[in-house]
């Protein structure tokens, strides 16, 4: 079964502070995905690699980098935390054909 | 307008009814299609995986694709309390090539099937 592994399941955070959101996968994926879960507005991708080092903006990349230094490992890094950035944070990872498989999710608070 | 509209219900069946969740889309590129099941503050987890139009079947699950309407549906027979989760519709114009498996995704419709 593929995993995916996500470092916290709840984190709550204050305002400015600098974040890092930690996803490995275990099934050798060359894609990897973040995506945020808010009410009414279903998932949206911030960020997406499609190969070490390499990194493509997504649809809401404001405020938001990533890290992939490892094939296994996809980092989200939140600059300067603002309260509009509390959500539930998706990793997801794939192969080529498109199925993407989920971490269990980091539900983020910043006050 | 959304590239690809879901509505999100609520729908609440009782068990053993036949459940009908539906997703329409814009894009004629469109090639995959997925089925995600959620549960409550977890992670989306794949339910069903078609290529084009047709249908497939597994289990209690049945995935139809109509791609001259833009039209897909997932059917959950003898619906159980077990499956009360959020279903998400997603699809993809090609598996590979520019596009590195990007998904678009349905708003999810929030089931419940009550004993």
């Amino acid at each position: 079964d593929v995993k995916v592994t996500q470092s916290s399941r709840y984190l709550v955070k204050r305002t400015g502070e600098k974040v890092f959101l930690e996803c490995v996968q275990d099934m050798d994926h060359e894609n990897m995905f973040w995506y945020r879960q808010d009410p009414g507005l279903g998932l949206r991708l911030i960020y997406f690699s499609y190969d070490v080092k390499m990194k493509e903006k997504g649809d809401i990349p404001e405020g938001y980098s990533v890290s992939r230094e490892k094939k296994e490992r996809f980092s989200l890094i939140l600059e300067s935390a603002s309260t509009n950035q509390t959500s539930m944070y998706l990793c997801a990872s794939s192969l080529f054909r498109g199925e993407q498989f989920f971490g269990p999710g980091t539900r983020l608070t910043v006050l | 307008q959304k590239e690809v509209e879901q509505d999100p219900g609520p729908l609440s069946v009782p068990e053993g009814a036949i459940v009908s969740l539906n997703c329409t889309y814009s894009n004629s590129a469109f090639q995959y299609f997925m089925w995600y099941r959620q549960y409550s503050r977890k992670g989306p987890e794949l339910l069903m995986y078609t290529y084009s139009s047709g249908n497939k079947e597994d289990g209690r699950f049945t995935a139809q694709v109509d791609k001259s309407s833009k039209y897909i549906s997932l059917f959950i027979r003898d619906s159980q309390p077990s499956d009360s989760a959020t279903y998400l519709c997603a699809m993809s114009a090609n598996a590979g090539g520019t596009s590195y498996g990007k998904l678009t995704f349905g708003q999810g419709t929030i089931l419940t099937v009550h004993p």
